[in-house]
């Protein structure tokens, strides 16, 4: 597709439910980012992918959180035992190559709310 | 620890007028500073960028002005729009591309 999809758009989740979140970026891209925006403030860095390979991790807020990209274009971000501090929408971006200057477009997220 | 800096929180502006945004950072490694557009609902839409070797940038009604030795930038946006009204994010990023946000400014412009 031309941009970077995200789904589900909208996801309702019970305190304790397992979730996962789906990233299709842009064909051909090879870097591939997740971050997580909090109501009101800017998007924090969660974990990078260059092609398959997991770079950069360091975001994850706790073991809760696991990301694959096993064929090096659509991504998963994984939710376990879901809290309520879970909730935020979950960005994923994609760029041609390593690097924010080379053009980073992001999706327009997932809303997750933890009940 | 928040890495960059951003201010206000939140502008009003009139139809016609300027916006002024306000970023610091204090990572001397960051060599990339992106600002970011966001409608409700979308995800950041890059606006416009600046290396800090150039201190200052113009793209049509939007300037970015950076001070390398004070480490601060700013975000103009001449002649302010309605469909302007969004929020705006500074950003840094080192040689590889994980980005550091700033906590955003709430423009609205009025009619």
């Amino acid at each position: 597709g031309a941009g970077v999809s995200q789904s589900p758009r909208y996801k309702v989740a019970k305190r304790g439910q397992d979730v996962a979140l789906r990233c299709d970026p842009i064909s051909g891209h090879v870097s591939l980012f997740w971050y997580q925006q909090a109501l009101g403030q800017g998007p924090e860095f969660l974990t990078y992918f260059q092609n398959e390979a997991q770079l950069d991790k360091s975001g994850l807020p706790s073991d809760r959180f696991f990301a694959e990209r096993p064929e090096g274009s659509v991504s998963t971000l994984k939710i376990q035992r879901t809290q309520q501090e879970d909730s935020a929408v979950y960005l994923c971006a994609s760029s041609a190559r390593q690097g924010a200057n080379y053009g980073y477009t992001f999706g327009s997220g997932t809303r997750l709310t933890v009940v | 620890q928040q890495q960059v800096k951003q201010s206000p929180q939140s502008l009003i502006v009139q139809k016609g007028g300027i916006s002024i945004i306000n970023c610091a950072y204090e990572n001397t490694a960051f060599d990339y500073f992106p600002w970011y557009q966001q409608f409700p609902g979308k995800g950041p839409a890059l606006l416009i960028a600046i290396r800090p070797d150039v201190s200052e940038k113009k793209e049509g009604r939007f300037t970015i002005s950076f001070n390398k030795s004070a480490k601060q930038f700013s975000l103009h946006i001449m002649d302010s729009q309605p469909g302007d009204s969004a929020t705006y994010f500074c950003a840094a990023t080192d040689s590889w591309g994980k980005l550091q946000f700033g906590a955003g400014t709430q423009v609205v412009v009025t009619p």
